[in-house]
């Protein structure tokens, strides 16, 4: 089983919309959970780390649920500018601070 | 400030050559990690270092070694390229605290291995 799983996607939404992505992990053992997202062919850029009671960056909003190991990302107000991919990482600080990462998923904010 | 500095940036290879991808940071940080990125498989964990002088296996190290001889460089050799090598290649460092999630990525290396 896969340490992060999530829907690949692609997601294509009008400009204004609303879209939520989600991710599981496996190992419960996970202690941080993050977004990050990788614009087409560049390197991957943390979006938001993600805190048990839900944080709020802007438009953006991250849940995590530890008891069903779920990790989600909302975004309100989709701009032409959020098209990319977002990636759900877990990390496990005991295991040399190694992160997990899923295979993402593609968002396109269409005009 | 550069941040993680990769390089080569691009390289093509024929099966069986060798060569060494170099990343540098300049953040002082202790821990340092080399993905590599393919189509729909994510980034996978292939050697990582928590300090200088030491590193270990992640997911997928065979086919590749690596040395931290100075904290700020990792590098990342290939001893005899195969296909199955062709990738994008990102570097990776962070700080070692508990609960501190960013890791600062390098602009990435792509490969061609013929």
């Amino acid at each position: 089983r896969k340490e992060v799983e999530q829907d690949p996607g692609p997601f294509n939404v009008p400009e204004g919309a609303t879209v939520a992505f989600n991710c599981t992990y496996s190992n419960s053992a996970s202690q941080s959970f993050f977004w990050y997202r990788q614009d087409c062919r560049k390197e991957p850029k943390l979006l938001m780390s993600v805190y048990s009671s839900g944080n709020e960056d802007g438009r953006f909003t991250a849940q995590l649920n530890r008891a069903s190991q779920y990790i989600s990302l909302l975004i309100r107000d989709s701009k032409l500018s959020d098209s990319a991919t977002y990636l759900c990482v877990v990390n496990r600080p005991r295991t040399g601070n190694q992160f997990y990462f899923g295979t993402g998923t593609s968002l396109t904010v269409i005009p | 400030n550069a941040g993680v500095t990769q390089t080569p940036k691009f390289r093509v290879l024929k099966t069986g050559q060798s060569m060494t991808l170099l990343c540098a940071q300049d953040m002082n940080h202790e821990y340092m990690y080399w993905y590599r990125q393919d189509p729909g498989m994510g980034l996978r964990l292939i050697h990582y270092s928590v300090g200088e002088g030491t590193t270990a296996k992640g997911e997928v190290p065979d086919g590749y070694n690596v040395s931290r001889l100075k904290k700020q460089n990792f590098l990342l050799g290939l001893e005899s390229a195969a296909p199955s090598q062709t990738s994008v290649y990102f570097c990776a460092s962070s700080y070692p605290f508990l609960y501190t999630g960013e890791l600062f990525f390098g602009e990435g290396s792509r490969l061609t291995v013929l």
